[in-house]
């Protein structure tokens, strides 16, 4: 069965540092996701992406937020200048189409800020 | 702005019936869904409703009522492999997707 695949694992790394964390959705899936969940609490919607641009971002997802697809294949979050708060478990999905009711979510990657 | 409420805690015995209610405060509803997540794994799906009603999938059901903001998840025959956390998702018509709170399930024997 297809799955969602997301690299690393998990990420440590210094405050002020950028991460670049990758996902590949399943293949043809057209619809992107980052949620991020912090140890504890509920999944937090970031951002939607399709056909190559955001179409909806929350108020978590600031400037520091940037999605890319850069290629056909991959689908990476990167966060410019990491904050301690930004420690969590971060995962991306994705849906066949829009209104579909499932979103097929990775494993997720551990984002440790310190 | 969405917000959903679910309890916190649900504990039932192996072989059981159990209900899981998720209330919700939204705008542009467009669907509820409901995923399991055990610990330090991933959401998975489970069941959609964007009709109210019943939906069946196996041992799972899920049911919505939309004049009423509610739905509820309802596990059949309980397993001890179904202790995990349990969440209410409600989406929207860009599929966003905003999750309660989460409702840990424990199964005893």
């Amino acid at each position: 069965e297809p799955e969602v695949t997301q690299t690393p694992s998990h990420q440590v790394t210094q405050m002020g540092q950028e991460v670049i964390l990758r996902c590949v959705p399943i293949s043809n899936h057209l619809y992107f996701y980052w949620y991020r969940q912090i140890l504890g609490q509920k999944v937090e919607f970031l951002v939607s992406f399709y056909n190559n641009e955001i179409s909806e971002k929350s108020e978590i997802f600031d400037d520091q937020f940037s999605v890319e697809r850069p290629d056909g294949s991959n689908f990476t979050l990167k966060i410019r200048s990491t904050k301690l708060e930004d420690s969590a478990m971060y995962f991306c999905a994705s849906s066949q189409l829009q209104g579909t009711e499932t979103q097929y979510f990775g494993p997720g990657t551990r984002l440790l800020v310190l | 702005g969405q917000s959903l409420e679910q309890p916190s805690e649900v504990t039932a015995v192996e072989g059981a019936i159990v209900q899981i209610n998720c209330t919700y405060q939204t705008s542009g509803f467009y669907g509820l869904s409901w995923y399991q997540q055990h610990d330090g794994g991933a959401p998975t799906f489970l069941s959609y409703n964007a009709l109210d009603g019943l939906e069946e999938t196996g041992r799972f059901s899920s049911f919505l009522s939309r004049s009423d903001s509610y739905g509820y998840l309802l596990l059949q025959e309980l397993q001890m492999k179904d202790s995990a956390s349990y969440f209410c998702a409600a989406s929207n018509a860009g599929n966003m997707l905003t999750f309660g709170g989460g409702t840990r399930l424990m199964v005893k024997p």
